[in-house]
Formats: structure tokens, sequence, C-alpha cells
């Protein structure tokens, strides 16, 4: 079945400093998402992208879906303690149209800022 | 509007017994889905709900189970429950219609933390 892997599993950075995760699919996505779950809370959408090549901004956030659909990543610039958390790629795959409701995850990236 | 609301929060059962968790989704929502998740196995899909019909599934054993109402509140059952079902069981809603089968984001609730001793 459809695997996402997600690198790195743990990454710890000083505040100030960037941090990028990456998520491969072992299929080709019809879309991916990212998620943003907190110590103790529940995953919280962040973006969506759909299109091969596409790139996101949000403030210091940039999200990347790769050219044949099968990668993502995504980028924090300057990192801030309220950054703390795992953040998980989700994809979707439209296989027959039988992927209702259905998210993949990748295992998530813990990311810990140190003040 | 309110968010996904799912109770209870906390639950400890004993393994062999059966438990029932319950899900609320957003208002105008009527896909919902169900995650489990463990520190070992991150998130994973269990099923999928829309008009009280399951429209998909995971590789999950029988022993879980779920179901949606008229409404579309969404229950899920895990029957004769094993010390390896102790996980957050997520609840996800979203506007998903009848016939699109992905691109819109799920709204997760604060999940239920299920220990099975």
């Amino acid at each position: 079945g459809q695997q996402v892997m997600q690198i790195p599993q743990y990454q710890h950075v000083q505040e100030g400093e960037d941090f990028t995760t990456y998520c491969n699919s072992s299929t080709t996505l019809s879309n991916i998402q990212w998620y943003k779950q907190r110590p103790g809370g529940h995953p919280v959408f962040l973006i969506q992208l759909v299109k091969s090549g596409e790139v996101k901004k949000q403030k210091r956030l940039t999200f990347q879906f790769g050219e044949a659909k099968k990668n993502s990543s995504l980028h924090i610039t300057a990192t801030q303690t309220t950054d703390v958390g795992t953040y998980f790629c989700a994809g979707y795959t439209n296989a027959g149209g039988t992927s209702y409701g259905k998210l993949t995850f990748g295992q998530g990236t813990i990311l810990t800022v140190h003040p | 509007k309110a968010g996904v609301t799912q109770t209870p929060r906390y639950l400890i059962k004993t393994r062999g017994q059966q438990v029932t968790l319950s899900c609320s989704p957003i208002s105008g929502h009527r896909s919902v889905s169900w995650y489990q998740q463990t520190p070992g196995q991150g998130l994973q899909f269990l099923f999928e709900y829309f008009s009280e019909t399951q429209r998909n599934k995971g590789n999950f054993p029988g022993r879980f189970s779920g179901r949606q109402f008229s409404n579309s509140r969404s229950e899920m059952n895990v029957s004769t429950l094993e010390l390896g079902d102790s996980a957050l069981y997520l609840c996800a809603s979203s506007p998903l219609g009848r016939k699109s089968a992905a691109n819109t984001e799920a709204f997760f609730g604060q999940g239920t933390r299920l220990t099975v001793v």
C-alpha cells in the first residue's frame, strides 16, 4: 500500500536557526497536506499543496511540492519557541476514487527549539 | 462554529472489554474519519463515513468498527480490547462531498486517550 516517509524523526534547533522536514511518498499524490501537533494537542491543518512544483509561503513557513508529486518539504526560517511541536505531512492518493477521507500520514518530525 | 468534539477525553479499560468512542463533527460536515495515533505507528487511518455509509477502511482487524448517524455524529467501537489498542483515537471531519475523494483539510478533535490495562 501507499507509504509516506518523513525525515528527520527529531530535530533540535537553537531559536533563530532554520528547520526543514522532508516527506517522500511511494506513489504519486493527488495532493499533500501539512499538519502541526503541539505537545498534548491534536493535529492542526497548516496548508495543502495540489499542483506539481507548487510553493506556498505562510510568514516564516515555506512549503514545496515536488515536480513528480511524490515529495514535499516544509522549511521554517528563524525558528521561535512557538514552533515547537510535531510536523506531519499527509497525502491523498486518488486511487480509482477510493481514497475518501483517507490521509496517509508521515511519521512526523518532532521539533524542539531551545531558547 | 464549534469544532470537532470527541467524548470521552480519557478512558481506562481492561483487556477483553469493549469500548465506544463518540465524535461530533463540525456542523455541516458530512465526512468523518477516524485515526489511531501511537508513538510507534504514528497516525493510522481506521475508516471514513459519509451519510451513514462507510466509504473507506484501513487495515485494522474486525474488532474495530464504526457507524455514523443521520446527524453525522459518529461512533467507533473496539471489542475484545488488547493492550496494543492503547492509543489516542482521533476523529476528523471535513466538508468532503459525495463525489469528492480528496482536497479538503481535515479538522481534528482533541482525541480520546484510551488506556487498556
